[in-house]
């Protein structure tokens, strides 16, 4: 039973470039969130997609974009990158409804923004 | 005011030794409540769930007051594999809120 994946694992990028981090999500699973959790700081929720539709977003600029796909895996865009967006990026998935049901993590993109 | 607060810690407890971590929450209307567990430079993983009747799991366990919007994790008999971040996590309508995390080192 394959957990949530993520790639890449690690990234670099420079200021004002643009990336693209991928999750599929557990199997079973419909609903994927993602998360940025900064050094220190617990996960900040960033937005969740459930039916291809960005369901619920955080307190994130139009800078962070995100997509579901058909077979429910997710990709999180962020444009015009800042120093500031380095940080470890989680996608978490979960079974809708169920309002006991528990988030499922990746392990996680490292960014860091140069 | 933070949807969920805890303290840092850090904790450093000599094995063997009971520890307690807290936490508060600012919605009432929040749904479910976990603790996660997060190793450096991981991701997180699920602890335990937290139900309103007290649940344990081994040497963990874990209380829920909605009363007083505060959940607790309680470990017995500290293990030096217990040595992580723990999460308190509270799920509203469709958005978990994590804490910051407190930090547990267990000493030798």
């Amino acid at each position: 039973d394959a957990g949530v994946t993520q790639s890449p694992t690690h990234l670099i990028k420079t200021r004002g470039q643009q990336v693209t981090l991928r999750c599929s999500p557990k199997s079973g699973h419909d609903t994927v969130s993602w998360y940025q959790q900064a050094l220190g700081q617990g996960p900040q929720f960033i937005f969740q997609y459930y039916e291809e539709e960005e369901r619920q977003r955080g307190n994130f600029p139009d800078r962070f974009s995100g997509h579901q796909f058909p077979n429910y895996s997710s990709e999180l865009n962020v444009n015009a990158l800042l120093l500031g967006d380095s940080a470890l990026y989680l996608c978490a998935s979960s079974p809708d409804g169920g309002l006991d049901s528990p988030l499922h993590f990746g392990n996680g993109t490292r960014l860091t923004v140069t | 005011r933070k949807e969920v607060e805890q303290d840092p810690g850090p904790f450093n407890v000599p094995e063997g030794a009971t520890v307690a971590f807290n936490c508060t929450y600012s919605n009432s209307a929040s749904q479910s409540f976990f603790w996660y567990r997060q190793d450096c430079r991981k991701e997180p993983k699920l602890l335990m769930s937290v139900y309103s009747s007290g649940n344990e799991d081994g040497r963990f366990t874990a209380q829920l007051n909605r009363a007083s919007q505060y959940i607790s994790l309680l470990i017995r008999d500290s293990k030096l594999s217990d040595s992580a971040t723990y999460l308190c996590v509270v799920r509203g309508r469709n958005q978990f809120y994590f804490g910051t995390g407190t930090s547990l080192t267990v000493i030798p």
